[in-house]
């Protein structure tokens, strides 16, 4: 059972553009929210994260919005640059768990 | 930079072989994982630790032993390698307070089971 799901495997988007990747989850316990990049040979780097308190937060060009009743969330790159190309996690968890739950990763590839 | 290490990098083992991975951390953090990362299935918790002989299961433990003696260091076995234990394997530290934690993972250990 996928607890959370990226169901777009890969994603192309010219540069200066915005990426939109997107996230769903069914286990109503999670309260927070993470997303993670990964480059090839690397481990997964830590990009952005989200309570469930909060509707959105923003990072410089990344900016995580959640929609609780929709269990579903997304992240927003503006603009898009060549070094945004990699794959990218998103993990959710809930107070006293420990643990993340990963997706499956959403390749992103972005268009010179 | 969460001051995690692995060894080895990369390892080409045969089936039937025992095999150990080290994850070793310098910041003194009691959390520690093990994830293995395959095509189409993201990353999958192994085992983790919450301290120094204290471990779990996570969801693809099967085949796999961990310890972890020292809180620096936390190892995972494969007691007898299968070639579906090729994989890429990252090690993670946990940051922060309950249920706002943030993992950061080591550079990863490339198997393969021939």
């Amino acid at each position: 059972d996928q607890q959370v799901k990226q169901n777009s495997p890969s994603l192309s988007v010219q540069e200066g553009r915005i990426s939109i990747l997107n996230c769903d989850y069914t286990n109503s316990m999670f309260d927070y929210f993470l997303w993670y990049k990964k480059y090839p040979a690397e481990g997964p780097t830590f990009l952005i994260s989200i309570s469930s308190i909060k509707d959105k937060n923003e990072d410089g060009r990344f900016t995580v919005f959640l929609n609780k009743s929709a269990k579903h969330l997304s992240l927003h790159i503006v603009p898009s640059q060549p070094g945004d190309s990699a794959v990218y996690f998103c993990a959710a968890s809930f107070f006293g768990n420990e643990k993340l739950t990963f997706g499956t990763g959403t390749r992103l590839t972005i268009i010179p | 930079d969460a001051g995690i290490t692995q060894s080895p990098r990369h390892k080409v083992t045969e089936t039937g072989t025992p095999v150990t991975l080290r994850c070793h951390q310098t910041e003194n953090h009691r959390y520690m994982y093990w994830y293995r990362q395959d095509p189409g299935h993201g990353l999958r918790l192994i085992h983790y630790s919450y301290g120094v002989k204290d471990t779990d299961k996570g969801e693809v433990s099967d085949g796999y032993s961990v310890s972890r003696s020292k809180t620096e260091d936390f190892l995972l076995t494969l007691e007898s390698a299968t070639s579906s234990q090729t994989s890429v394997y990252f090690c993670a530290i946990s940051v922060g307070t309950s249920g706002t934690e943030t993992q950061y993972f080591g550079p990863g250990t490339r198997l393969l089971v021939l």
